[in-house]
């Protein structure tokens, strides 16, 4: 099993919708999880970080289930500026090693 | 505040050359990573540095590639001989220190090409 595992899409949703992507990852004693955003030809960047259950910004919302080791994102109403890779990021160990999945690509059409 | 920055932005060499990238992290960040993202996939950690010190390098082909951060704050990364699986987008990032609220910083990366 990977460490860290995604969906890679890509999801095809109009304008307004809502999606979700699921992620799940191996290391039970991870603590904290992230989920950065990738525009094409572009560097990732943090767009959310989960603690404990959850967490929400926006139309954005991330929820984490530690019993059955998965993460989620969320996106309400969705824009077109939307579209992007998201990938699911779980640091693991004392050293904070970043580890990715592949990323979940997202496109929003008119 | 600046970000990371990465030179070069892009590079063409041909396989059984060298090549090397350099990093520059935001200033006061103690961890450096080195990343290297194939087209279609998640970044994959190649080296991972807490100031001027390794703390992770076990996917870093060793055989062929080399880095290091002197002085704990810029770094370079070089591959000798590069091969043509070696074509991928080479990030550098950086956090403040390690912790469970740990943000890493991507600079724009190096896009190597091989042929």
């Amino acid at each position: 099993r990977k460490e860290v595992e995604q969906d890679p899409g890509p999801f095809n949703v109009p304008e307004g919708a809502t999606v979700a992507f699921n992620c799940t990852y191996s290391n039970s004693a991870s603590q904290s999880f992230f989920w950065y955003r990738q525009d094409c030809r572009k560097e990732p960047k943090l767009l959310m970080s989960v603690y404990s259950s959850g967490n929400e910004d926006g139309r954005f919302t991330a929820q984490l289930n530690r019993a059955s080791q998965y993460i989620s994102l969320l996106i309400r109403d969705s824009k077109l500026s939307d579209s992007a890779t998201y990938l699911c990021v779980v640091p693991r160990g004392w050293t904070d090693k970043l580890i990715f999945g592949t990323g979940t690509r997202l496109q929003v059409f008119p | 505040e600046a970000g990371v920055a990465q030179s070069p932005r892009y590079k063409i060499i041909e396989k059984r050359q060298s090549v090397a990238f350099w990093c520059n992290p935001i200033s006061g960040h103690a961890t450096l990573y080195w990343y290297q993202q194939i087209l279609g996939q998640g970044p994959k950690l190649l080296i991972q540095f807490q100031n001027n010190g390794v703390v992770d390098d076990s996917q870093l082909p060793k055989d062929r590639f080399s880095a290091e951060r002197l002085k704990g704050v810029d770094s370079t990364l070089k591959i000798q001989p590069a091969k043509l699986e070696d074509s991928a987008v080479y990030l550098c990032a950086s956090s403040l220190v390690p912790g469970v609220n740990t943000e890493a910083f991507f600079g724009q990366g190096t896009r190597l090409t091989v042929v």
